[in-house]
């Protein structure tokens, strides 16, 4: 069955260092979202992006975060200058439709910043 | 803005119960709704998807409702077993939007 697979799935940053997390979405899917999970809260969006546009970003995705889709099969989402409080778990979620589609997700990469 | 609410926030049963999860939001201009089930330190598994225009799906023992004028919506669970036992999230798509808000889940333990 597809799925949506992200690396790494646990990555360890010291605080204002970069990040990249990658994600696989399904391989026919053309809707693509990251959300993020502060530990014991609600999930929260990011980003969608469609047609390699952002489709709709949350104030939370500021200018210290930017998506790509590089080539065709990865969506990676790049956080330039990591705090404190960029640690979550952060979960990339394709569609093949936008209405119509079912929300498909990966298992998380869980982002520690010390 | 859409708000999500999960009432309750935890459910504890016996194995074998019927039990209903419920769902609202305040903005009933919407998409559609999905439902999500959450294993401790786990992404989010799709459960079922329900258009704006329907009112309900069935997957199996789960059954989902949607009443958009109320701005509500309710997942059954038929015959729980202790493999149910997970977090359990809705979210919307809201009209004129492109993205999906979560609500704040409900915890469900089925005991053995």
């Amino acid at each position: 069955e597809p799925e949506v697979t992200q690396t790494p799935s646990h990555q360890v940053t010291q605080m204002g260092q970069e990040v990249i997390l990658r994600c696989v979405p399904i391989s026919n899917h053309l809707y693509f979202y990251w959300y993020r999970q502060i530990l014991g809260q609600k999930v929260e969006f990011l980003v969608s992006f469609y047609n390699n546009e952002i489709s709709e970003k949350s104030e939370i995705f500021d200018d210290q975060f930017s998506v790509e889709r590089p080539d065709g099969s990865n969506f990676t989402l790049k956080i330039r200058s990591t705090k404190l409080e960029d640690s979550a778990m952060y979960f990339c979620a394709s569609s093949e439709g936008f209405v119509t589609g079912e929300l498909f997700f990966g298992e998380g990469s869980r982002l520690t910043v010390l | 803005k859409q708000e999500v609410t999960q009432i309750p926030a935890a459910l504890s049963v016996p194995e074998g119960e019927n039990l209903v999860l419920n769902c609202s939001f305040t903005d009933s201009a919407i998409y559609n709704l999905q439902w999500f089930r959450q294993d401790p330190g786990k992404g989010l598994t799709s459960l079922l998807l329900i258009q704006s225009s329907q009112r309900e799906q069935t997957s199996g023992r789960l059954n989902a409702s949607l009443d958009k004028s109320s701005g509500r919506s309710t997942l059954y669970i038929a015959a729980s077993q202790p493999g149910d036992s997970a977090t359990y999230l809705c979210a919307v798509l809201t009209s004129g939007t492109y993205k999906y808000i979560f609500g704040t889940g409900t915890r469900l333990k089925v005991l053995a």
